[in-house]
């Protein structure tokens, strides 16, 4: 398995707090990525990183912003949490994006962290 | 429409059956599909790839169908162990946009 984890694996803050969760990779795969999972949604992504310092934003950003001074870690930053932000956050890694056909692209998760905001 | 789609269940079946999910997607421009595993409280991964021409592993087989914008997995002689949450994802070409669906449950029963 892929060397990545996530911390910390459970959360519970007010709101109002910052937060901020780790994603760490030994894997030295270029691309990262911040998910989170929520009843009825799915996996929607939030923010990821195609190299250090190289960011964008996802579907659910708002109320987000993310980090990579360095290739194996990636922070998560809820500036000032909200109930709304309640959730399983899955952290994830890729040696490419896009189609692939030596499979590259495909995804491996963290065993995620899950916060609850109070 | 939601871009990908799937039937939330709960499949309940019994042990040795063969069971079947669907996964229809809205974006013709897709060009990467995978079976995702998830289990109860714990991080997804990868079950199989979806080839265009289909592909087996074991007891699983995944088929697309590009014309109907569909991707399906098969489940033969289900195991317990098979009770889990199957996620379809898809992937444009060229493009960082990964598109989970919101997964099947499958249940497999004694």
């Amino acid at each position: 398995d892929a060397g990545i984890t996530q911390s910390p694996r459970h959360k519970v803050t007010e709101t109002g707090t910052p937060v901020t969760l780790r994603c760490h990779q030994t894997e030295n795969h270029r691309y990262m990525y911040w998910y989170r999972q929520d009843p009825g949604h799915g996996l929607r992504l939030i923010h990821y990183s195609y190299g250090v310092k190289d960011t964008d934003k996802g579907e659910v950003s708002d109320g987000y912003s993310v980090s990579r001074s360095k290739t194996e870690d990636f922070l998560l930053t809820l500036e000032s949490a909200t109930s709304s932000q309640t959730s399983v956050y899955f952290c994830a890694i890729s040696e490419s994006a896009g189609s692939s056909i030596s499979g590259a692209n495909v995804l491996t998760f963290g065993a995620g962290s899950r916060l609850t905001v109070l | 429409r939601k871009e990908v789609e799937q039937d939330p269940g709960p499949f309940n079946v019994p042990e040795g059956a063969t069971v079947a999910f669907n996964c229809t997607y809205s974006n013709s421009a897709s060009q990467s599909f995978f079976w995702y595993r998830q289990d109860c409280r714990k991080e997804p991964k990868l079950l199989m790839s979806v080839y265009s021409s289909g592909n087996e592993d074991g007891r699983f087989t995944a088929q697309l169908n590009r014309a109907s914008q569909y991707i399906s997995l098969l489940i033969r002689d289900s195991k317990l162990s098979d009770s889990a949450t199957y996620l379809c994802v898809v992937n444009m070409r060229g493009y960082q946009k990964v598109t989970f669906g919101t997964g099947t449950k499958l249940q497999v029963i004694p």
